[in-house]
């Protein structure tokens, strides 16, 4: 089974307008830790924003945030008044707490978000 | 500036040739990555060391070397074993400060196979 989907292949949005780009986790952990990247055109992963299991608020960063609904294992990243610059790939990414010998990312396979003027 | 530095930008490799792909960080942490990415794809985990002189393989180490003699360096070797090399390769950092680690990323080497 898939440890991270991103159901979205692409997405579109409006300059200005708020988007959620879809992530859903399967981990039988208690403890796990949630990342989103942005990849730009250039290809370098960038990150965002962190989500641990046991934070009890949702994470913000900036025009960024995580709506973490933990007994659903969803991690929606919303991205608020989006800018032409936010045009790039997104992708979610897990840790999982049982894994702290190896501590490497799962990352699921992105969703491609495309801005319009 | 701290940051993760990756060389070259672009690679090509000719038949039965290894080729190594160059991963330097000056942010001080003790864990380095090497991540495989093929097209529409997410990140693949191919090798990780946390400590100088010791790496462990990830999910698709098969074709690929790595060697960790300094702290700041994780150079990747992709050898004539591995068929289907054509990717790009991120290399990336972290702390080992616990579940909140967070791993930064160097710009990337594209391989192509002539």
């Amino acid at each position: 089974a898939q440890k991270i989907t991103q159901t979205q292949p692409g997405m579109f949005v409006q300059e200005k307008e708020a988007v959620t780009l879809d992530c859903t986790y399967d981990t039988s952990d208690q403890s796990y830790g949630l990342f989103w990247y942005k990849q730009p055109s250039s290809g370098e992963m960038i990150f965002l924003i962190y989500q641990g299991s046991y934070d009890e608020q949702n994470a913000t960063e900036g025009r960024y945030s995580l709506n973490f609904q933990k007994a659903r294992k969803s991690a929606n990243l919303v991205i608020s008044a989006s800018q032409l610059g936010d045009s790039a790939m997104y992708f979610c990414a897990m840790r999982e707490g049982k894994d702290t010998g190896r501590r490497a990312l799962t990352f699921g396979s992105g969703t491609r978000l495309q801005v319009q003027p | 500036d701290g940051g993760i530095t990756q060389s070259p930008k672009y690679l090509f490799r000719k038949e039965g040739q290894n080729v190594t792909l160059s991963c330097e960080q000056n942010l001080n942490h003790d864990a380095m990555y090497w991540y495989r990415q093929d097209p529409g794809q997410g990140l693949r985990l191919i090798y990780y060391s946390q400590i100088v002189n010791d790496f462990q393989k990830g999910d698709i180490a098969e074709g690929y070397s790595v060697s960790r003699e300094k702290k700041e360096s994780f150079p990747l070797t992709v050898t004539s074993a591995q068929k289907n090399p054509t990717a790009f390769y991120l290399c990336a950092s972290s702390t080992l400060a616990g579940a909140m680690e967070t791993q930064y990323f160097g710009p990337g080497t594209r391989l192509l196979v002539l």
